[in-house]
């Protein structure tokens, strides 16, 4: 696709609920990174893949959180037993391979999670 | 610990004047810095960057500086025009260890008065 793409752009999940946040990469691009907003705070890392494999996890708050991407494109953010304090928006990024360094990586327009 | 730091919130300026948003950072690692605009209900869409052993890089309108002895960086943008309101943020690129993380900053939101 000509950018990334995030669905669904708007999720209210009750608190305890699970979800399920998906992101549909730029065609070919082998790097996938997802980012949590919180309000009037700037992205912050969550986790990062080279295809299928997540070589960096650092960033996911809890094990309530976890993500995948089995086939190498898209990928899904899974929230488990959501929390108050888990609402934000969900940024996903990809690029067309490692170490792009500067100016390689697109960003989606975000999944919006309120947890009520 | 905040590592990459905005200290203004805000800035507002006026059409045809220069813009400059300023950002901070405290980790001397860092490889590359960006500029990232994001305008509301999209995601950030990438502006300009700087490698860290540069010290000004330069595309139309906008200039990135360096002064890596202040851990500081700045966004010029020259001539503002009302288009360029929305909110920027600074982010500092680490590769390390096969992994790529972007660290940003809280963002400053930019007006820029016809």
């Amino acid at each position: 696709g000509a950018g990334v793409s995030q669905s669904p752009r708007y999720k209210v999940a009750k608190r305890g609920q699970d979800v399920a946040l998906r992101c549909d990469p730029i065609s070919g691009h082998v790097s996938l990174f997802w980012y949590q907003q919180a309000l009037g705070q700037g992205p912050e890392f969550l986790t990062y893949f080279q295809n299928e494999a997540q070589l960096d996890k650092s960033g996911l708050p809890s094990d309530r959180f976890f993500a995948e991407r089995p086939e190498g494109s898209v990928s899904t953010l899974k929230i488990q037993r959501t929390q108050q304090e888990d609402s934000a928006v969900y940024l996903c990024a990809s690029s067309r391979g490692p170490i792009q360094g500067a100016g390689g990586y697109t960003f989606g327009s975000g999944t919006r999670l309120t947890v009520v | 610990d905040q590592q990459v730091k905005q200290n203004s919130p805000s800035l507002s300026v006026q059409e045809g004047r220069i813009s400059i948003l300023n950002c901070d950072y405290t980790n001397s690692m860092f490889d590359y810095f960006l500029w990232y605009k994001k305008y509301p209900a999209e995601g950030p869409t990438f502006l300009i960057s700087i490698s860290s052993i540069k010290d000004k890089n330069e595309d139309g309108r906008f200039t990135v500086f360096l002064n890596k002895s202040a851990k500081h960086l700045s966004l010029h943008i020259v001539p503002s025009q009302p288009g360029d309101s929305a909110v920027y943020f600074c982010a500092a690129l680490r590769l390390q260890g096969g992994s790529e993380k972007l660290v940003f900053g809280k963002g400053t939101k930019l007006t820029v008065n016809p």
